[in-house]
């Protein structure tokens, strides 16, 4: 069964710095793995994918993953943080070929610090 | 665009009243949508798959008469909560399934049942 794993429930940077959110996967069939972010009281937008193309993976605001998968992982990073970068994020997978259905993983806060 | 709308945003019930909550797909068709149930400070969690025109498949553990859920057509889906207690109150969101492994998010439906 596929699963997903973030390291680290909360995770704080201050303004500028880098930030890195970890995920690892557990899938028995080449997966697809997506990044979310949430902000307070609202729904998840699609920070980005990945879908068995290119490993490394540019997404919206300047957020990239990269997806190893001798490490079984899909780690989130942007160079520089910003204070409107502070959410939720939540790293998800879905089998190849599955009907859509999403495994999310625990989520991890993100605090970004002036 | 793909946008994704829920109504009611929030709602506050009295127990033993039933809820109903719509999920709206309004740039596009979706045979699938999803519900999840978000718990605060926690993760989504699958509840069912809405398919228009057939049942909805319940996760394991999600009691289907409790949630009843109709897909009526390609752009809207429905999630009552009948006879709502206490333990209901919750994020309830949304998912429509645009093409194959992308999903586009409600804003969510914040229910308190008093």
């Amino acid at each position: 069964a596929q699963s997903v794993t973030q390291l680290g429930s909360h995770v704080s940077v201050s303004e500028g710095a880098l930030v890195l959110l970890r995920c690892n996967y557990s899938s028995s069939v080449p997966p697809y793995l997506f990044w979310y972010v949430q902000y307070p009281n609202q729904g998840l937008q699609l920070l980005l994918k990945y879908t068995s193309a290119a490993t490394l993976v540019k997404g919206i605001n300047g957020f990239e993953a990269e997806f190893k998968k001798s490490e079984t992982s899909f780690h989130l990073t942007k160079p520089s943080a910003h204070m409107s970068d502070a959410a939720e994020y939540f790293c998800a997978v879905t089998p190849s070929g599955n009907t859509g259905k999403l495994i999310f993983g625990q989520g991890t806060t993100l605090q970004v610090k002036p | 665009g793909a946008v994704v709308s829920q109504h009611p945003s929030r709602v506050i019930c009295k127990s033993g009243t039933s809820v109903k909550i719509e999920c709206r797909s309004l740039d596009f068709q979706a045979t699938t949508m999803f519900w999840y149930r978000q718990f605060p400070k926690q993760s989504l969690m699958l509840m069912a798959t809405s398919n228009e025109g057939s049942k909805a498949t319940y996760e394991q553990g999600v009691e289907k008469d409790k949630f009843l859920i109709n897909h009526a057509s390609l752009t809207l889906s429905t999630l009552t909560v009948t006879s709502a207690h206490p333990e209901d109150s919750s994020f309830y969101i949304c998912s429509a399934r645009k093409r194959a492994n992308e999903q586009f998010f409600g804003p969510g439906t914040r229910l308190t049942v008093l």
